[in-house]
């Protein structure tokens, strides 16, 4: 199985700053045959389902603020919020879909 | 508007069965693959199972092996989930989730709002 260990488990950014997660995979789940990686994010908020973000490592979803960005490859990703915003208040998963499915441990991210 | 809305969630005892049922609409639910994944109130998400649009790939989580089995009935637009020989540690609530793609190796792109299971005597 592949194991998703995010970093940090919590953090705290003031508005308006840079927040970054970050997401490493126990094995590559990058398919070289398309040169995808496997890798998506989602943000969820209390009291509701998670959302998707980014797809394919990279790709944000229709509708998410370009003030998210996902970034990566191989086994090393990063989740990047350019300048928070309180609405950003939620934790945040990482997800590999090359084998199988597994969740990162989820990141809460907090306003300082 | 894509809608996912699950039902047959409730309270079981360890070792009965409960079958979950997702509702789908505002798409085309023959074009993609489905999943299930559920979540302990306050903790992590876990991916539970996915099918592919035509029921051809089914794929598992290693502790569902053998005691869940998903299946959808695509003139009905709905996903299943039949959960046997059920445990404690299976207690949670049980979303639905739609694929972005028609097979099974695939990112989700939208959740309904989960139906919940506690099991427990």
């Amino acid at each position: 199985d592949i194991v998703m260990t995010q970093s940090p488990d919590s953090l705290a950014v003031s508005l308006g700053e840079r927040a970054t997660i970050n997401c490493k995979s126990s094995q590559s789940v990058l398919n070289s045959s398309n040169n995808r990686n496997y890798l998506a994010w989602y943000q969820q908020k209390p009291g509701q389902p998670p959302k998707l973000l980014i797809y394919w490592a990279s790709t944000r979803e229709y509708g998410v603020p370009d003030r998210f960005s996902g970034s990566g490859s191989g086994t090393d990703f990063t989740l990047a919020i350019s300048s928070l915003q309180a609405e950003d208040v939620a934790v945040y998963y990482c997800q590999q879909y090359y084998v199988s499915h597994t969740f990162g441990q989820g990141t809460k991210l907090e306003i300082k | 508007e894509v809608q996912l809305v699950e039902s047959g969630g409730g309270l079981v005892q360890p070792g009965r069965s409960l079958r979950l049922s997702c509702a789908a609409s505002g798409f085309t639910f023959d074009d993609y693959a489905m999943h299930w994944v559920r979540q302990v109130p306050g903790k992590g998400l876990e991916w539970v199972s996915a099918i592919s649009w035509n029921s051809n790939s089914i794929d598992y989580a290693d502790s569902m092996k053998g005691r869940f089995t998903i299946s959808r009935d695509n003139a009905k637009n709905s996903l299943y989930l039949q959960m046997n020989s059920l445990r404690v540690e299976d207690t949670a609530l049980y979303y639905c989730a739609k694929s972005g793609c028609s097979s099974t190796t695939c990112y989700t792109n939208h959740w309904g709002q989960g139906t919940p299971v506690t099991v427990s005597s």
